[in-house]
């Protein structure tokens, strides 16, 4: 249990679908991260929130619209997605310094039909 | 970003000593090394970080070069539940002061019984 939840744990969706993953953290972070994590590859870096706003888009497609409403709560709205996309989505927080550490959720697995 | 180079896997015996090691040629001033790891179907979990001096902690030891350009996660005596794949990574702040944090391919450590 690190403080990071994340929901729901398993997502199936049709391209056509619109669906949203959900993050949440009280452990006082104020910085959340999204990554992706397809089959044998590294980590992606998707997006960054500090206090609420985006300092980092890592060229990823404006299928993913990620959400910010507090520092407590981030989402990743889906919506006409590709089978590619179909990877463990990652949350995390950390304190907004460089020695802080990440606090990673269990993550979202998705698959897109 | 400064990059991280880690071998793609090793091995160990269960209850040896592991001495992971990683390579970050182009590291600055202001970064932190920090390692994670993930164990299958989970989240990374933080392990351990440190900026110049070696750092021990419940979980192992970090040690780091003289001119900061390598370091070494140390697990003092691996066990079965330490099979993971171990990253090293960088963290920093950009110019607008905010988080960097990019992952690389890590290691996977495979430890036989």
């Amino acid at each position: 249990e690190t403080g990071v939840t994340q929901t729901p744990r398993h997502l199936v969706m049709g391209m056509t679908n619109k669906k949203s993953l959900k993050c949440e953290q009280h452990l006082g972070h104020n910085a959340m991260y999204w990554y992706k994590q397809s089959a044998k590859k590294p980590l992606e870096l998707m997006f960054v929130y500090n206090f609420k706003e985006q300092t980092e888009n890592n060229s990823v497609p404006s299928r993913f619209s990620p959400e910010c409403p507090n520092s407590s709560h981030l989402f990743l709205h889906l919506h006409t997605l590709q089978p590619e996309d179909s990877a463990l989505y990652l949350c995390a927080s950390s304190l907004g310094d460089s020695s802080g550490e990440l606090f990673f959720g269990e993550g979202s697995r998705l698959t897109v039909l | 970003d400064a990059k991280t180079t880690q071998p793609n896997s090793m091995e160990s015996n269960e209850e040896e000593p592991v001495h992971l090691p990683c390579n970050h040629s182009t590291i600055s001033g202001t970064d932190y090394i920090h390692w994670y790891r993930q164990l299958p179907s989970q989240g990374p979990e933080y392990v351990i970080h440190g900026l110049t001096s070696n750092v021990n902690n419940r979980m192992a030891s970090l040690a780091i070069a003289e001119d900061r350009k390598s370091s070494t996660l140390i697990l003092h005596r691996a066990t079965l539940r330490d099979a993971a794949v171990y990253y090293c990574i960088l963290r920093r702040r950009d110019s607008g002061g905010y988080q960097k944090v990019t992952f690389g391919t890590g290691t996977k450590l495979q430890v036989i019984p």
